[in-house]
């Protein structure tokens, strides 16, 4: 079974920029997977940041971008706030009406 | 504003059956499919599956043989079963709407908070 992967863990400065992907245990991961981000702070519901790879959900800043890198789908923060310290987790399509969630990246603005 | 509301007993024990609603606000359900999500405590989400308007549904194979996904249209509503609880049941359950612009879904654009169901004896 195929496993989506994500960092467990990230941290990044204030005002820095920061990368998180989303890659698969077996194969490449590419637009045909239609990757989608989401923002989840504590006790709070997801929110989305990005679908369909790079379009921004309404209302989210352009701080937030999608993209494929190499293998992987990846989720670029520039100039990170305080208040982008949560947990972020990426889908894809698997096909056959099949959708999996990555893990889940914490990231930390210190 | 497109909302969506989830509903669910909040404590249930062992062996009994799960029934949560997710209403539709703010927009018609003719035309969406929903998916539903969960998530235990201190965990990440897991997809459940979804259900088309038209009431054709897909479960993850995992949950397959205990879940069950139906719509209401005339409530703006949608449903999800699972039968035999147990305590790795005990999951914030989510519905989400998928943003579908041709036949092919993209990802959610709208979620809902999310109802706590805890399975204790």
């Amino acid at each position: 079974q195929t496993v989506v992967t994500q960092e467990p863990s990230f941290s990044v400065s204030p005002g820095g920029t920061v990368t998180l992907t989303c890659g698969l245990s077996s194969g490449s991961v590419s637009t045909s997977h239609y990757p989608s981000w989401y923002q989840q702070t504590p006790g709070q519901a997801p929110r989305t940041l990005i679908y369909d790879t790079n379009a921004r959900s309404s209302g989210v800043p352009d701080r937030f971008s999608g993209s494929i890198l190499g293998n992987n789908a990846a989720l670029t923060i520039t100039g990170a706030q305080a208040d982008d310290e949560s947990d972020y987790y990426c889908m894809l399509y698997m096909g056959s009406g099949f959708w999996v969630f990555g893990g889940g990246t914490k990231l930390s603005v210190l | 504003q497109v909302q969506l509301q989830e509903s669910g007993p909040g404590l249930m024990k062992p062996s009994e059956t799960l029934s949560l609603t997710c209403t539709v606000s703010g927009d018609s359900i003719n035309g969406h499919v929903i998916a539903w999500i969960r998530q235990p405590p201190g965990k990440g989400l897991e997809w459940i599956g979804y259900i088309y308007y038209t009431g054709g549904t897909n479960y993850n194979p995992s949950h397959k043989s205990r879940v069950t996904f139906s719509v209401d249209m005339s409530k703006n509503q949608f449903s999800l079963k699972l039968t035999s609880v147990n305590a790795a049941d005990t999951a914030v359950y989510y519905c989400a709407r998928y943003y579908c612009p041709d036949t092919v879904c993209r990802g959610f654009d709208y979620w809902g908070q999310g109802t706590l169901v805890t399975v204790s004896s």
